[in-house]
């Protein structure tokens, strides 16, 4: 059973770079696009990024000069970074697993919960 | 890009059937096969129920199905049950990136 599982800071100052990691358990990390999707609390879902496990990757172009995506297989982790974070990028910030031939988000993290103090 | 067009909120009663629908454009919804539906519970991660339009993972009762006529997609519920109650969102592949819905409460009476 693939799991999937966020960590990092969960207080980040306004203006810094946000940065979390999600850990790959239970499953290769070949062959998969790897994504980042937040909730602003109370709200929807936004789709942030994915990488591909060779190490493209691709962005909301609603955020993209912001956002970077990286993968490290050695270790069967992603990465996201956020820049210039302000309080509007508060939210619960999820990883997925994407399979290359049905393009969907078939597994998830729990979620973490990141907060820009001003 | 615009988020897809789900209605806020839907009810029914236990054994009734709902559906959900979700708008799009010809940029998303209209111009590829890969609309999907998550069921979310408060203080959970999204949970991936139907894929490809229609298809159910092997985890989703059959229940549930989805459907799409041009721009518009739609998640059906059958049978109602307590735990069905839930927010519900599409997503559509719109090329190099993925479009989700505003979400949909659905209460079941």
């Amino acid at each position: 059973q693939v799991q999937l599982q966020e960590s990092g800071p969960g207080l980040v100052k306004a203006s810094e770079t946000l940065s979390l990691t999600c850990s790959v358990s239970g499953g290769s990390i070949g062959n998969y696009y790897w994504s980042w999707i937040r909730q602003p609390p109370g709200k929807g879902l936004e789709y942030l990024g994915r990488v591909y496990y060779n190490g493209s990757s691709n962005y909301n172009p609603s955020l993209k000069s912001r956002v970077t995506i990286s993968v490290d297989t050695s270790k069967k982790q992603f990465s996201l970074k956020l820049s210039s974070v302000t309080a509007a990028d508060t939210a619960v910030y999820f990883c997925a697993r994407v399979p290359s031939g049905s393009l969907t988000f078939d597994y998830w993290g729990q979620g973490t919960l990141v907060t820009v103090s001003s | 890009q615009s988020a897809l067009t789900q209605p806020a909120s839907v009810s029914g009663s236990p054994g009734q059937s709902i559906t959900i629908s979700c708008t799009g454009t010809t940029s998303d919804v209209g111009s590829y096969n890969l609309v999907s539906w998550f069921q979310q519970h408060p203080g959970k991660a999204p949970k991936l129920m139907i894929y490809e339009d229609y298809k159910r993972p092997s985890w989703v009762s059959n229940r549930f199905s989805g459907s799409k006529s041009g721009n518009t997609a739609s998640l059906t519920i059958s049978g109602l049950q307590a735990e069905d109650a839930a927010d519900y969102y599409c997503c559509s592949y719109a090329g190099s990136y993925w479009v989700f819905g505003g979400g949909t409460k659905l209460t079941v009476l």
